[in-house]
């Protein structure tokens, strides 16, 4: 199945550290969604993005959607330890209601 | 906000045998909603399209056969693996879109289906 490709895989940080991750594709993309995954549940939806250039802000989660409409950002500020999960970006193919899944961040934080 | 209620949360069958997932939007109607396939430490994947009122529309490579889909009403639909064999073990989830909030797709809680 088709897969957006999401960076980094995984990563550690300490605490009160900033994140970054992104996902680009070879697609363009009317709409980009970033969702958390707790162990066990569903994803919880955290931003999403409906124009290319869009900048929006959750709290100390900013995403935004890019010029090319084929890649996008998450950024975290000043991380927690509940901040510790799986982040994934979904795209929602162009003249379609579908989204696609990237391959998802793996989030640790260190206290 | 929009709550999508996903049942059972797990399930354990035999092989061969066939299990039904319930997707039901509990506060909004959805005429479309998705079922996503989970396995462990690994991406979710677009299974198939459920429209109320007419046919599934299958992602490739997935048996429309094995995992039926009914979309009867606004707010339920139903995925049933059918004759389960322990490769169908995996974390299903259903999605559905909430026009209001964020407009995103909100997920159920999913169910583990361990075929034993």
């Amino acid at each position: 199945g088709q897969q957006l490709n999401q960076s980094p895989q995984s990563m550690f940080i300490q605490e009160g550290e900033d994140v970054s991750m992104n996902c680009t594709s070879s697609s363009i993309f009317n709409t980009w969604l970033w969702y958390k995954q707790d162990p066990g549940e569903g994803p919880v939806l955290l931003i999403a993005l409906y124009k290319a250039g869009e900048l929006t802000s959750n709290g100390r989660l900013t995403a935004q959607f890019g010029i090319t409409r084929k890649d996008s950002f998450l950024n975290i500020s000043a991380s927690i330890p509940s901040d510790v999960g799986i982040y994934f970006c979904a795209g929602q193919l162009s003249g379609t209601y579908k989204y696609i899944f990237g391959t998802g961040t793996r989030l640790k934080v260190l206290a | 906000g929009a709550v999508v209620s996903q049942h059972p949360s797990w399930v354990i069958c035999k092989s061969g045998t066939s299990v039904k997932i319930e997707c039901r939007s509990l506060d909004f109607q959805a005429t479309t909603m998705f079922w996503y396939r989970q396995f462990p430490k690994q991406s979710l994947m677009l299974m198939a399209t459920s429209n109320e009122g007419s046919k599934a529309t299958y992602e490739q490579g997935v048996e429309k056969d094995k995992f039926l889909i009914n979309h009867a009403s606004l707010t339920l639909s139903t995925l049933t693996v059918t004759s389960a064999h322990p490769e169908d073990s995996s974390f299903y989830i259903c999605s559905a879109r909430d026009a209001g909030g964020m407009g995103g797709y909100t997920f159920g809680s999913g169910t583990r289906l361990t075929v034993v």
